[in-house]
């Protein structure tokens, strides 16, 4: 089961561009690689997922390398409410075990 | 609306008596999983379904048990809660994406 490593926190201020990054060196083949944000007390909800390049939603970017070993989940111009931990998740498309690792906690600052 | 619910949210209990923890999904998912939350330690996978016929271990399965018997509902059945099994605990089901209940919240004396 592939693991990953991110940065325990992060700060930024309210209309920055933020990139987090996850290191996932063992990913196998086939597993994709998904973002999920976190509120307190809250359950995760999904952001995006991408299985290489890059992947864009309303909401945020993906960007996966050639190798795969890593990705960076960026967020346009963040605001307040953008302030929840960010977990990075590898594991196959069809669903098995999943290993969510501690996440980022991102603080945004007015 | 697509749901996951969880019952009960807050449940406060001693050591040793039997408890399950219910969840139900109305997005007709195949694969449902249990979680658990602790300070510090992130969210790790307890045990998943990938359908009525088959569950499987997660991470941390010691001192849980879960039953699938129909496609909607997944409960979490801790036979003899100890205080370390004290946690938030996350029900989720997935087609694409995961979706996560409320959590709830036990307390074990």
């Amino acid at each position: 089961l592939a693991k990953t490593t991110q940065p325990i926190s992060m700060d930024s201020y309210e209309g920055q561009e933020v990139n987090i990054t996850c290191s996932h060196n063992n990913i196998a083949t086939n597993d994709y690689i998904t973002w999920y944000q976190q509120f307190p007390s809250q359950g995760p909800r999904f952001i995006i997922q991408g299985y290489k390049t890059k992947v864009t939603n309303e909401v945020a970017s993906l960007f996966i390398p050639a190798d795969r070993k890593s990705s960076t989940l960026s967020l346009p111009r963040v605001s307040l409410s953008d302030t929840a931990v960010y977990y990075c998740l590898v594991g196959l498309y069809n669903f098995n075990k999943f290993y969510f690792g501690s996440g980022t906690k991102l603080n945004v600052k007015p | 609306e697509a749901q996951v619910t969880q019952n009960p949210r807050y449940l406060i209990t001693v050591t040793g008596k039997k408890l399950t923890v219910t969840c139900s999904q109305n997005m007709n998912h195949e694969y449902m999983s249990w979680y658990r939350q602790d300070p510090g330690l992130g969210l790790r996978q307890i045990y998943y379904s990938m359908n009525v016929e088959v569950t499987d271990k997660g991470d941390v399965p010691e001192g849980y048990k879960v039953s699938r018997k129909e496609k909607r509902n997944f409960p979490l059945i801790l036979e003899s809660p100890s205080p370390n099994q004290t946690s938030l605990y996350f029900c989720a089901t997935a087609s694409y994406e995961q979706y996560f209940g409320p959590g709830t919240r036990l307390t074990v004396t």
